[in-house]
């Protein structure tokens, strides 16, 4: 069954980075492109960018370019998002889907919360 | 890109029907045909609901429906059940590979 495992939570500082881990099993991870979104406490879903794992190619929303980078590593099917300069505002549970095909997140991590806070 | 506009609560008895809108604009949800809907309880990750503005992904039942008119798309879940209590988002491809998600709603099963 497909399963997405996400990195535990982590505690930084403004001005900080911090590395999501999402862990892909039971389907062919070069197959799917993976997205990545977040979420705010009590607030809604924001679509972050996205990775094909067939050759790592990126496309990140205009709001984080130059501050997030996603990566994968294809020989233990795991993609990597990377967020920089880390800011308050950046506290949110960040969430690995994988990309079924156009509108589709069929199925999505448990979540990775990343608390920014001096 | 804006999130999409939907109302923040929404509730119905056990057994009725409850539509929840998805306001947007030509650039996503009247342009596309990619409307999908999320599910999510407290502390959970969302779940696949929805695709191609009405269709359903195996397993989903199919007492949940959508649809879509011009920069609108809707959510009717109907006889209501108490597990269907969950906050919902709309999604809207964008192009070029984006997406837009929506503001949510609270679905409250009185």
């Amino acid at each position: 069954q497909v399963q997405l495992e996400q990195s535990g939570t982590e505690v930084k500082k403004p001005g900080a980075s911090v590395k999501v881990s999402c862990k892909a099993s039971g389907y062919p991870f070069t197959g799917y492109f993976m997205y990545w979104m977040r979420q705010p406490p009590g607030q809604g879903l924001e679509w972050m960018g996205l990775i094909n794992p067939n050759g790592g190619a990126t496309t990140y929303a205009q709001k984080f370019q130059g501050r997030v980078t996603m990566t994968r590593d294809t020989s233990i099917s795991t993609a990597y998002m990377e967020i920089s300069s880390l800011r308050s505002d950046d506290t949110a549970v960040y969430y690995c889907a994988r990309h079924l095909g156009t509108g589709q997140f069929d199925f999505w991590g448990q979540g990775t919360l990343v608390i920014v806070s001096s | 890109q804006s999130a999409l506009t939907q109302p923040p609560s929404a509730s119905g008895s056990p057994g009725q029907s409850v539509t929840i809108s998805c306001t947007g604009t030509s650039s996503d949800v009247g342009g596309y045909n990619y409307v999908s809907w999320y599910q999510q309880h407290p502390g959970k990750a969302p779940k696949f609901m929805i695709y191609d503005v009405s269709k359903r992904p195996s397993g989903v039942p199919d007492r949940f429906s959508g649809s879509k008119s011009g920069n609108t798309a809707s959510l009717t879940v109907s006889g209501l059940q108490a597990e269907d209590e969950a906050d919902y988002y709309c999604s809207s491809y964008a192009g070029s590979n984006s997406y837009v998600f929506g503001t949510g709603t609270k679905v409250t099963v009185l």
